[in-house]
């Protein structure tokens, strides 16, 4: 079975800080990766994802994230945070092949000061 | 199109009643996801519909949640009875799955479920 573990539950950082969100998945196929954001008050949406080439992936607003399969990571990065991306994020997985469902890990929230 | 419509948007109703959520695709998805969060455990999938078929409910808590999706365009998840513990956000979301895999959910506002 497929499972997702984010290390920190909740972040703070000031503005213009760098951003690292830890995300590793287990699973041993292969698997498209997600990162999923939630502003405060609204519903997820895709922040970026990962089906194959690049390992290094960027998404919108600046953020990129980098897919190592020989530590099974796809940590979220952001070279300078704004405090407009103070938000929960979720890291996915989804396994590759068939009819497979999408497992999501527990979040971890983000608290930008200015 | 809409987006993912679920209702209602908040729900509140006394333990041991029936509570039923609603939740409406997106047209031509053909993958559907009931998810519950909550402060402890995050974002957990419940039960998962490829087609109208339930293909893995393996995350329903116990036997007082049941899930259905009659046609393309409609699923209901209902919980009978309520408990407090089932108070949490329910989001339902869709997904083309054209290529096989799952390559983007769209998720709807959630319904906030409180059970007193």
């Amino acid at each position: 079975a497929q499972s997702v573990s984010q290390h920190n539950h909740h972040v703070i950082l000031s503005e213009a800080a760098s951003l690292e969100l830890g995300c590793n998945y287990s699973y041993g196929g292969t698997v498209n990766l997600f990162w999923y954001v939630q502003y405060p008050g609204q519903h997820l949406q895709l922040l970026l994802k990962y089906f194959s080439g690049d390992p290094l992936v960027k998404g919108i607003k600046g953020f990129e994230a980098e897919f190592i399969k020989s530590k099974f990571s796809f940590n979220l990065r952001k070279p300078s945070v704004q405090w407009s991306d103070t938000a929960e994020y979720f890291c996915a997985v989804n396994a590759r092949g068939g009819y497979q469902k999408v497992t999501f890990g527990t979040g971890t929230k983000l608290q930008v000061i200015p | 199109d809409a987006g993912v419509i679920q209702s209602p948007r908040h729900e509140v109703t006394e333990m041991g009643q029936e509570v039923t959520l609603r939740c409406k695709p997106i047209s031509g998805h053909n993958s559907l996801f009931w998810y519950r969060q909550t402060m402890m455990r995050g974002l957990e999938l419940l039960i998962y519909f490829n087609n109208n078929v339930p293909i893995d409910d393996s995350g329903m808590p116990e036997d007082r949640f049941s899930a259905k999706m009659p046609n393309a365009s409609f699923s209901t998840l209902k919980i009978q009875p309520s408990e407090p513990r089932d108070s949490a956000v329910y989001f339902c979301a869709s997904s083309p799955t054209d290529r096989g895999f799952n390559e983007k959910l769209f998720f709807g506002s959630g319904t906030q479920l409180s059970v007193l």
